[in-house]
């Protein structure tokens, strides 16, 4: 069964200095990785995704992911992050078969502070 | 193109009431989705459906029935809830395009069982 782990419940930052927050996969072939934004009382926004291909991925709002296979990661990260980044950020892999659909890591909540 | 649509948005209900949650897609997708969000889980998959008709488990399907009557439409209901059934409920349906597949989201339904 694939699996996802965020090894990092909360991370704070200062405004302007970078992020990564972290992503680890179980899963048997390559699969499809995600990563998903939500602010408060807000549903999900795509950041962005990686299929195949090109192993750093450029996302919306400034964000960029680095899938690497020999570690099972696929890291999310920011260079200068702004206030209104504050918010959970969930990792998500779908396998390909469709009856497992999406599984989450169970999110990494950034705090920014000024 | 309104994409995934849910009713309601929100909705409290007693112990042992019943209700249905409604998820629409436009997009002509034939994998639909249901799952929960509950604070430090992540989302978890409670129901999918490949197609019209057709209906598997997730990992948290207690408590729950769905009907996929049709292409479109992919309700969800709670027969009799429960205070742990308090959470927001996001409903989904996925592009599959080989090598491509994605998830749409909707808005969520918040709902409060007391």
């Amino acid at each position: 069964a694939q699996s996802v782990t965020q090894p990092d419940i909360h991370i704070t930052v200062s405004e302007g200095a970078s992020l990564e927050l972290r992503c680890n996969y179980s899963y048997g072939a390559t699969p499809y990785l995600f990563w998903y934004v939500q602010s408060p009382g807000q549903g999900l926004q795509l950041l962005l995704k990686y299929f195949s291909g090109d192993t750093l991925v450029q996302g919306i709002k400034g964000f960029e992911a680095e899938f690497k296979r020999s570690q099972s990661s696929f890291n999310l990260r920011k260079p200068s992050v702004h206030w209104s980044d504050a918010a959970e950020y969930f990792c998500a892999v779908d396998g390909g078969g469709g009856a497992d659909g999406l599984t989450f890591g169970k999110g990494t909540h950034l705090i920014i502070q000024p | 193109n309104a994409g995934v649509t849910q009713t309601p948005k929100f909705q409290v209900l007693k112990t042992g009431q019943s209700m249905t949650l409604q998820c629409a897609q436009d997009m002509n997708h034939n994998s639909m989705y249901w799952y929960r969000q509950d604070p430090g889980m992540g989302l978890r998959l409670i129901y999918y459906s490949a197609s019209e008709g057709t209906t598997d488990k997730g990992e948290v399907p207690n408590g729950y029935n769905v009907s996929r009557l049709n292409k479109r439409e992919f309700s969800l209901r709670l027969e009799s809830a429960a205070p742990s059934q308090t959470s927001v409920y996001f409903c989904a349906s996925r592009l599959e395009i080989a090598g491509a597949y994605e998830q749409y989201f909707g808005p969520g339904t918040r709902l409060t069982v007391t």
